[in-house]
This record gives C-alpha cells, structure tokens and sequence, in this order.
C-alpha cells in the first residue's frame, strides 16, 4: 500500500496571507488526524476528521480549519498566518479505531515570513 | 498541552549499548504508543501497548506499562547507528477523545 502523502513538501508564506495543505490518507482509511510541530511546543493536535465528520479538535484559534472529502482526503487552512505559525505540519491516517495506530506523512515545513 | 513526558531530553550512547527512555503521562488512557522521527521528518510508529498490558516487545524493542504509576518505557537492545532519532510517547485517552498526545520526546544519539 502507498503510505500517506502530504503536499507541498515546503511552503514560504508571508504575514497574513493564508495557505493550504492537503493529505491524502493510506488507501481504505477513513481518519486523518493533523498535528503541528514546533521546536517550542512540540507536537501539538489540531483536529481529526472521520468519514468527512471532525471528531476532534485541539485547541488551536479559527484561523486553522480542516476538511476531508468522500475519497478521505483531507484539507487543513490557515488563514491570516502568523509567524508563530511557522511549523511542521503533519499529518497521520488510520482505520478510525482508538486502539490502532496512525500512520505519518513526511509533513509539510511551512515557513511564515 | 502535552499528555506526556518523557525522561531524558537526551541520550548519548556507543553502539551495541542499550538505551532506555521513559514516560509519564497524566490522565487514564486506552493505551500508548511509541514513534520515532528522524530529523524532522515524518514520524514512524514502533509499538502500541493497551491499557491492559504490561510489557510488549518487537524486535529490538521493549515496552512496559505501569497504569498504577502512569509510566512506560521503552528499552531498544543492541543500538545501532541507525537508531539515532528523536523518540516520542502518544497517549490515547480512555475517553471517546480521539487524539494522540504527544511527550517532549528524547533525543537519542548512537556513536560509531
């Protein structure tokens, strides 16, 4: 099976614009989970999204928003970026049971200028 | 917030050595699991042990639980070069959360 991909790789935005990540999920799972990371807080979880429903969210602002779409690819927004918002942003599929691991795309380095 | 801590921040050891990490984490969970990242990169999951265990192993790996002390650790036997990573503990809470909360992680360093 092809592992999770996560498009673009890199990203260098600029103070207020917005961007968009996209993950597309192992074949035949149905959540995906995204999480960012930063040298100061680590790995921080912003929202999963199962069969197009969100299941969960962290405690990030509005600015960081998410999608999934029927085929369980999934989408996650930032709006109005900040440079705090300069991150690895990963993202994780699995089959959507609690007791089963998640499986990690490479990440997308967004850098906020 | 983060759920865990992991204990130490970082490890150096030669290779052939065994290296040990642990982890603490603060509320009930279903069960944990350990990843590991090389260099910014994607993180890889090694192990799942639940709430109902005590020990797993996997290959080159070994995993404890103690829900009683809220800890686990993880024991790689026999390091190698190639195990030089940062290595992360993720809880899923017993709740109907799900979400894995990720520790600081520790960084382990294999010398030649």
């Amino acid at each position: 099976k092809a592992g999770v991909t996560q498009t673009p790789r890199y990203l260098i935005k600029t103070r207020g614009q917005q961007v968009t990540l996209s993950c597309s999920p192992i074949s035949g799972h149905r959540s995906v989970s995204w999480y960012q990371q930063t040298p100061g807080q680590g790995l921080q979880f912003l929202f999963e999204y199962f069969s197009e429903t969100q299941r969960n969210k962290g405690n990030f602002p509005g600015r960081f928003s998410g999608r999934q779409f029927s085929n369980s690819r999934s989408e996650m927004n930032v709006s109005t970026l900040e440079l705090g918002d300069s991150a690895l942003y990963l993202c994780a599929s699995s089959t959507g049971d609690r007791s089963y691991e998640q499986y990690f795309g490479p990440g997308t380095r967004l850098t906020v200028t | 917030s983060q759920q865990g801590e992991e204990d130490p921040q970082a490890l150096s050891i030669q290779e052939g050595e065994n290296a040990t990490m642990n982890c603490s984490y603060k509320t009930s969970i279903n069960n944990l699991q350990w990843y590991r990242q090389n260099s910014g990169r994607g993180l890889v999951h090694l192990i799942l042990i639940r709430s109902n265990e005590r020990e797993k192993h996997s290959g080159r790996l070994r995993v404890t639980l103690d829900t009683s002390k809220k800890s686990s650790s993880l024991l790689i036997t026999a390091s190698r070069a190639a195990d030089t990573a940062s290595y992360f503990c993720a809880t899923v809470p017993r709740s109907n959360d799900y979400k894995l909360s990720f520790g600081a992680g520790t960084t382990v360093t294999v010398r030649a």
